[in-house]
C-alpha cells in the first residue's frame, strides 16, 4: 500500500513568494497532521484535520500560514508571503480515528527560502 | 522548554554496543511512542505504550513505559550500524489526536 505522498520532496523560493505544499494521505486514514521540523525547535505540530475539518491550528505560526482538505485524499499548506524563518522540513502524517496516536509520516518536503 | 526531555541529545558507540535512551516528562500521558527518523526521510512508529509499567520488545529493542506514565526508556542490545538515526519519542496527554514530540536522541552506531 502506498504510504503518506508528499510534494515537491524539495522547494527552494525566495522571500514574498508564495509556497503551497501537498499532502495526501494514506487511503482510510481519517485525520490528518501537518508538521514542521527544525534543528532549533524540532518536531512541531501546526495544524490537524479530523474528518477533513481543521480541528487544532494553534501551531500555525501566523496569519501568512494557511491549510485547506477540501477532501479526504488531499490536504495543502500554503505560506504566502514567505520569508527565510520559514525555511523547514514540512511533514504530513495520517491516522486513524480510533487510533489516533499511531501517526505515519511523509517524507518530508524541504523548503528553503532565500 | 520541552515537555518531553529526551537524554541523552546525542550518542555514538560501536557496533555490537548497548545502548539506552531516556524519555522524561512532569506530566502524564496516555499513551507514548517511540519514531525512528532517518536522513531525508520521515519518522517511522516502532512502538506505542499505553499502560504504566508496561514493557514491549522488538527484536534488539526494548521500550519500557513507566509506572506513573510520565517516563520511557528505550534500550538497544548489540546495537547494528542500522540503528544510526534519530530516536524520538512522543506523548499523547488527551487521548486525543495531538502528540507532542521531545527533542530528539541522535544515535551513531560506528562500524
Amino acid at each position: 500500500d502506498a504510504g503518506v505522498i508528499q510534494s515537491p520532496r524539495h522547494e527552494v523560493t525566495e522571500m514574498g513568494q508564495e509556497v503551497t505544499l501537498r499532502c495526501k494521505p494514506i487511503s482510510g486514514h481519517n485525520s490528518l497532521f501537518w508538521y514542521r521540523q527544525t534543528m532549533m525547535r524540532g518536531l512541531e505540530l501546526l495544524i490537524y484535520f479530523n474528518n477533513n475539518v481543521p480541528i487544532d491550528d494553534s501551531g500555525m505560526p501566523e496569519d501568512r500560514f494557511s491549510a485547506k482538505m477540501p477532501n479526504a485524499s488531499f490536504s495543502t499548506l500554503k505560506i504566502q508571503p514567505s520569508e527565510p524563518r520559514d525555511s523547514a522540513v514540512y511533514f504530513c502524517a495520517s491516522s486513524l480515528w480510533d487510533i489516533p496516536y499511531e501517526q505515519y509520516f511523509g517524507p518530508g518536503t524541504r523548503l528553503t527560502v532565500t | 522548554t520541552q515537555l518531553l526531555e529526551q537524554s541523552p541529545q546525542f550518542l555514538s558507540i560501536q557496533e555490537g554496543e548497548n545502548l539506552t535512551v531516556y524519555c522524561n516528562s512532569s506530566s502524564v500521558f496516555s499513551s507514548l511512542q517511540w519514531y525512528r527518523q532517518e536522513p531525508g526521510e520521515g519518522p517511522v512508529l516502532l512502538v506505542t505504550v499505553v499502560t504504566g509499567g508496561e514493557v514491549k520488545k522488538l527484536k534488539r529493542l526494548t521500550f519500557q513505559f513507566g509506572d506513573a506514565r510520565k517516563d520511557s526508556s528505550l534500550h538497544i542490545t548489540a546495537a547494528q550500524t542500522g540503528d544510526t538515526g534519530l530516536y524520538l519519542c512522543a506523548g499523547d496527554k488527551t487521548a486525543g489526536n495531538k502528540l507532542t514530540f521531545g527533542g530528539g536522541t541522535r544515535v551513531l552506531v560506528k562500524p
